[in-house]
């Protein structure tokens, strides 16, 4: 059983596309994540909700836009994707302790901007 | 400023080679200390949360120690399948859920 699943696994497309990626956690969990992680493996958090609700938004540009349908689901939505978007992403979920709890990670989408 | 710095960047080691790995953190009121392992192409997986100083948490070849202002994760005779980028990250601010994380420490262990 995969406990946090991301698609897909690999995204290529061009600069000026609007893409998506899906998350979904069956841990259980209240929090989810989404982590960028550059070429040399920094992993830098972009946005957090806890019980569908935003409660971190990083200094990410508004071409990136998160929705969360639920607390098992978390989507990432990217406008326009410049060259600079290439990374991988990364979901995560945990029990909203006040940063206690332990994150639990997806296997990534790694995207690339042509 | 809040911050985690990990040494070595990387770290080559013969099999059954005992070595350490170090990450060190400035942060204010720290409410854990979490090691993770990532395997290439895979998100990182947890393995050890440590809450105070002295504390130690063991896992097969591995123990993780705490102190006030770093972290050791210690690999006794390493194996090629413990090959991994180790990282280690720390939440951030109170009543937040921002982790920090270092950069990591890249562990090739040679057979």
């Amino acid at each position: 059983d995969t406990a946090v699943s991301q698609t897909p696994k690999y995204l290529v497309t061009q600069m000026g596309n609007d893409k998506s990626i899906k998350c979904e956690q069956n841990l259980g969990h209240d929090t989810m994540y989404w982590y960028k992680q550059d070429s040399k493996k920094f992993l830098k958090i972009m946005f957090s909700y806890n019980n569908k609700e935003l409660i971190i938004n990083e200094t990410v540009p508004n071409r990136f836009s998160p929705k969360s349908p639920d607390k098992a689901h978390l989507n990432l939505h990217i406008n326009s994707l410049e060259l600079g978007d290439s990374a991988v992403y990364f979901c995560a979920s945990s029990y909203s302790s006040g940063g206690n709890s332990p994150l639990h990670f997806g296997n990534g989408t790694r995207l690339t901007v042509t | 400023e809040d911050q985690v710095t990990q040494s070595p960047e990387a770290l080559r080691l013969q099999e059954g080679e005992s070595s350490s790995l170090n990450c060190s953190y400035t942060v204010s009121g720290l409410r854990g200390l979490f090691w993770y392992r990532q395997d290439p192409g895979k998100g990182p997986e947890f393995l050890f949360t440590l809450y105070s100083a002295g504390e130690e948490k063991e896992k097969e070849r591995l123990k993780a120690t705490l102190t006030k202002k770093e972290s050791f994760l210690h690999i006794t005779a390493p194996k090629p399948e413990d090959s991994a980028t180790y990282l280690c990250a720390v939440p951030r601010g109170s009543g937040t859920y921002k982790y920090i994380f270092g950069t990591g420490t890249r562990l090739k262990v040679l057979a």
